[in-house]
C-alpha cells in the first residue's frame, strides 16, 4: 500500500471548518483513499473513501486532487466532539475478500471552544 | 455503536498466562481483523479471517493464534503473556465484498500483563 504523509497535529475553532491534508504521491491506479479517526482509545470510525472524485457524507467531504497524489478532508462545522486522531490510509481496491488497515502516526486534531 | 462487540474490556493477568480475546463481527460480515494498539508501536494489523479461513498475517507474533468459527465470531488467543503485550487490542468486521470494505470496529479489549 502507498506510504501516506500527515501534518502531526493541527486545531480548529468550534463551528469552522477542519480542513485535514494528506499526501499520497506514489498511490497508484487501484488504491483508494480512506480516513478513519480515533477519539481517545476508542474503537478507529469509518469515516469516508473515494477513488478518484471528491465525496461527501453526512460526516465529512472527501477532496482528491486530479492527480490522486494528495486529498483533503473537510468536517464542515467541526465540534469539540471531533477532536481524535485522524488517519489518511491507501490502500488497494481489488482484494475480493478486504484487506488490511495500514495506520500511520495520522493527525492530532484539536477543537477548541 | 459499530455493531461488533467485543468481550472483556478489560483484562489483567501475569507473565507467562495465556488469555482469549472474543470478537463477535456485525451481522452479515465475513471478514473479521485483529488490530493491537500499544504506546510505542501504534495501530498494527495482526491478522484476518475471511469466512473462516486465514487471510492475511501481519505483525503476528507465533505466541498468538486466531481462529474464526462458524458462526463468524473470532477469537484470538494470547500465550506465554510478556509485559510487552499490554496494549488494546481491536477486532474490525468487513463485508468482504470488493467495493467500499469499510472496516467497522470494536471497542476494544486492554490488556494489562502484570
Amino acid at each position: 500500500d502507498a506510504k501516506t504523509t500527515q501534518p502531526t497535529s493541527m486545531d480548529c475553532a468550534e463551528g469552522r471548518a477542519a480542513n485535514l491534508p494528506c499526501n499520497h504521491s506514489t498511490i497508484s491506479g487501484n488504491e483508494y483513499v480512506y480516513w478513519y479517526r480515533q477519539i481517545h482509545s476508542q474503537g478507529p470510525q469509518y469515516i469516508i473513501h473515494g477513488l478518484k472524485n471528491n465525496e461527501t457524507n453526512e460526516m465529512a467531504s472527501l477532496i482528491i486532487t486530479e492527480d490522486r497524489k494528495s486529498s483533503t478532508l473537510i468536517l464542515p462545522h467541526a465540534t469539540l466532539r471531533d477532536t481524535a486522531v485522524y488517519y489518511c490510509i491507501v490502500r488497494d481496491g481489488r482484494e475480493t475478500s478486504g484487506s488490511r488497515l495500514t495506520f500511520g502516526e495520522g493527525t492530532q486534531l484539536t477543537v477548541n471552544p | 455503536d459499530s455493531g461488533v462487540t467485543q468481550t472483556p474490556k478489560h483484562l489483567i493477568t501475569a507473565t507467562g498466562q495465556r488469555v482469549t480475546l472474543r470478537c463477535s463481527p456485525r451481522s452479515g460480515d465475513l471478514s473479521v481483523y485483529w488490530y493491537q494498539q500499544s504506546l510505542d508501536q501504534g495501530l498494527q494489523f495482526l491478522i484476518q479471517y475471511y469466512n473462516g479461513e486465514e487471510r492475511a498475517k501481519g505483525n503476528i507474533l507465533e505466541r498468538f493464534s486466531a481462529q474464526q468459527f462458524p458462526d463468524l465470531h473470532s477469537e484470538l488467543n494470547l500465550s506465554s503473556l510478556e509485559l510487552g503485550d499490554s496494549a488494546l487490542y481491536f477486532c474490525a468486521s468487513s463485508a468482504g465484498t470488493y467495493i467500499g470494505n469499510e472496516q467497522f470496529f470494536g471497542p476494544g479489549t486492554r490488556l494489562t500483563v502484570l
